[in-house]
């Protein structure tokens, strides 16, 4: 089975810190794709980043990274400077690749509030 | 850009009603996709669907049955709604598995 676990449930920042949401998973999958979603207040899910599990190398997009650590399970996402803009909840998930491999398992979210 | 359309953004309905939401893609996706979102529980897979006429119980799939006659339409019915189906509900769609999947604008339902 998988799983995939975002323990903050909800964090505030002041605009302009740095702050880092985590994700552990769980799967039995050698082959895996992980993912990151923000949902604003406007509700529809924006895809942010998907990473495949022979992928280790971080990935810096203007403000946002990512961490991916297969060796604690972890694949922790970034956000430098925060802004007001980035207040949503953000989704972790993943994709095995066996069977139910079309399905996406999603942590609970961790809500950001950047409060400016 | 693709487009994940969901045929009403707020719906109210009473308990017993049979329901229907509609979602429609324009990228000519595969697979398609009905979560429902509760606070504290997530997004929870309710069926997918990887072809025409071909669907697949996710999840929770308890209450709830899915159409798939075209590839670009993907409806969810409730068949008798009920207070507990009261929920936001996401449809998506992606082109292949393991590929992100793309999601519409939700349907916040309410059963009375």
């Amino acid at each position: 089975a998988q799983k995939v676990t975002q323990a903050q449930t909800e964090i505030s920042v002041v605009e302009k810190e740095d702050v880092t949401l985590d994700c552990v998973y769980e799967t039995r999958d050698t082959t895996y794709y992980l993912f990151w979603y923000k949902q604003p207040p406007s509700g529809e899910l924006v895809f942010l980043i998907r990473r495949n599990s022979f992928d280790e190398q971080n990935e810096i997009s203007g403000r946002y990274s990512w961490n991916f650590q297969k060796s604690t399970s972890s694949f922790n996402f970034t956000i430098t400077a925060s802004q007001v803009v980035d207040s949503a909840v953000y989704f972790c998930a993943l994709s095995g690749t066996g069977a139910g491999s079309y399905q996406l398992t999603f942590g609970k979210g961790t809500k950001l509030s950047v409060i400016p | 850009d693709v487009k994940v359309t969901q045929s009403s953004r707020y719906l109210v309905k009473r308990t017993g009603e049979k329901v229907f939401l509609e979602c429609v893609q324009d990228m000519d996706h595969e697979n398609m996709f009905w979560y429902r979102q509760d606070p504290g529980l997530g997004l929870r897979l309710i069926y997918f669907s990887y072809d025409v006429k071909m669907k697949e119980k996710g999840d929770i799939p308890e209450g709830y049955s899915v159409s798939r006659e075209k590839k670009e339409r993907f409806s969810l019915i409730l068949e008798s709604a009920s207070t507990n189906q009261t929920s936001m509900y996401l449809c998506a769609s992606s082109p292949t598995a393991y590929q992100p999947q793309h999601f519409g604008d939700g349907t916040r339902l309410s059963i009375l």
